[in-house]
């Protein structure tokens, strides 16, 4: 059973346009979230977090906001580049399981 | 700084073979995490070595084993190979208890025909 569920497999956007990536959890003791991103050939590199205590954070073009009762998160990318074409992985962890459960990405393609 | 580095780059077995996959942290960093990413699923953890101990164990078979060693290098082994380990195995290192700061290797091709 998936705790940490990425339900788009793939994501087209224009350069210049907001990217939008989805991640819904079911475990309601994560309260810690992660966004990495994968290059091919790549390992996971961290992109952003947010803590449960906090319903957004920001980084730069990199958004993550978070909706505790709706158990959702997601990543805005804005203006969206052609280097951020990559795979994208949502990741929930706990105080009490230490390792991170982590979705199965989302791959953003970015036209220029 | 040298980040994680994971050795075979890519590694072909047949069935019932044993592999063995190794992984250097990042210095300074004691803690070493292995994930296995099958085709079209996420990273599925594996195991979590702190200290030259297990620290945790996904919901794996004993098939799959490991060890970490004192200079905090980390060894995977996978015994009586299947079909289905066919994946991407990756290998992660952090500070101590910083489990939420995790970088991340390039990963081991293992092919299993």
């Amino acid at each position: 059973d998936q705790q940490v569920k990425q339900n788009s497999p793939s994501l087209s956007v224009q350069e210049g346009r907001i990217s939008i990536l989805n991640c819904d959890y079911t475990n309601s003791m994560f309260d810690y979230f992660l966004w990495y991103k994968k290059y091919p050939a790549e390992g996971p590199t961290f992109l952003i977090s947010i803590s449960s205590i906090k319903d957004k954070n920001e980084d730069g073009r990199f958004t993550v906001f978070l909706n505790k009762s709706a158990k959702h998160l997601s990543l805005h990318i804005v203006p969206s580049q052609p280097g951020d074409s990559a795979v994208y992985f949502c990741a929930a962890a706990s105080g009490g399981s230490y390792i991170p459960t982590f979705g199965r990405g989302t791959s953003l393609i970015v036209h220029p | 700084e040298a980040g994680v580095t994971q050795s075979p780059t890519h590694l072909i077995k047949t069935r019932g073979q044993q592999a063995t996959l190794r992984c250097s942290p990042i210095s300074g960093h004691t803690s070493v995490y292995w994930y296995q990413q099958a085709l079209g699923l996420g990273l599925q953890f594996l195991l979590w070595y702190d200290e030259g101990e297990e620290r945790n164990r996904g919901n794996f078979p004993p098939r799959f084993s490991g060890r970490q060693f004192p200079n905090y290098s980390s060894e995977l082994n996978v015994n009586a190979l299947e079909l289905e380990d066919s994946a991407l195995y990756l290998c992660a290192s952090s500070r101590q208890g910083a489990y939420n700061e995790q970088f991340f290797g390039p990963g081991t091709r293992l092919t299993v025909l």
